[in-house]
């Protein structure tokens, strides 16, 4: 079935260090992926996301490309500041209801402590 | 956007007792699901509740341990019965609008 793998944390960095959180999935079809964070105190929210081979989800200066070649969908980001410290967490898209976004299969989650 | 609202965000409860966890969302929505987050795991899909019909479980999850109710387009709850400290976990409701997934910011239960 449907799996993603995520890297395993904590992951603690330094301000205007790059970061690396790799993610890979395997799913049969062509599912959608997600970059998912949590801050401290709220719930989640969609950080980016990719919905076909070679997309670039991008966004708050977060980029992951959607490979398929590699069945990956790595989170990056140039120079992370304090406010970047949360839990993060890849997904891909459920196969029930036709990719809906509803339905996700979730990593495990990665927490990044970004210190001053 | 939707704004889900959950409550309680968390409880401290007596094994072999139910708790039952409310989600209302600020908007009309076909389906909304349940998940469930033990420590140190990643989110798990519990089951997905459609109005006006039962709800549909993962397998693992059965309806008489997670009772869904999903009496109107804004509204579900699910329970947690008969309570064991494995049930120890977050639970969060979540819903699909505009092709985005939203989520409450999660029921935190500890059973002791």
């Amino acid at each position: 079935g449907n799996s993603v793998t995520q890297m395993e944390g904590p992951v603690t960095l330094s301000e205007e260090a790059f970061l690396t959180i790799n993610c890979t999935y395997t799913a049969t079809g062509y599912p959608s992926l997600f970059w998912y964070v949590q801050y401290p105190g709220e719930g989640l929210q969609l950080l980016l996301k990719a919905t076909k081979a070679d997309d670039k989800g991008s966004n708050k200066g977060f980029e992951a490309t959607y490979r398929k070649e590699t069945t990956s969908f790595h989170l990056e980001k140039g120079s992370v500041q304090v406010s970047d410290s949360a839990v993060y967490f890849c997904a891909l898209s459920g196969a029930r209801y036709g990719g809906s976004q509803g339905n996700l299969i979730f990593g495990k989650g990665t927490k990044l402590s970004v210190k001053p | 956007s939707a704004v889900i609202s959950q409550k309680p965000s968390r409880d401290i409860c007596q094994r072999g007792t139910s708790l039952t966890i409310q989600c209302q969302v600020d908007s009309q929505v076909t389906m909304m699901f349940w998940y469930r987050q033990q420590p140190g795991q990643s989110l798990t899909l519990i089951a997905t509740a459609n109005q006006g019909s039962e709800a549909t479980y993962e397998s693992g999850f059965v309806i008489d341990k997670f009772p869904i109710s999903r009496p109107n387009l804004t509204f579900s709850t699910l329970t947690v019965s008969n309570m064991s400290p494995e049930d120890s976990s977050i639970y969060l409701c979540s819903v699909e609008l505009g092709a985005e997934a939203f989520f409450g910011q999660g029921t935190r239960l500890t059973v002791v």
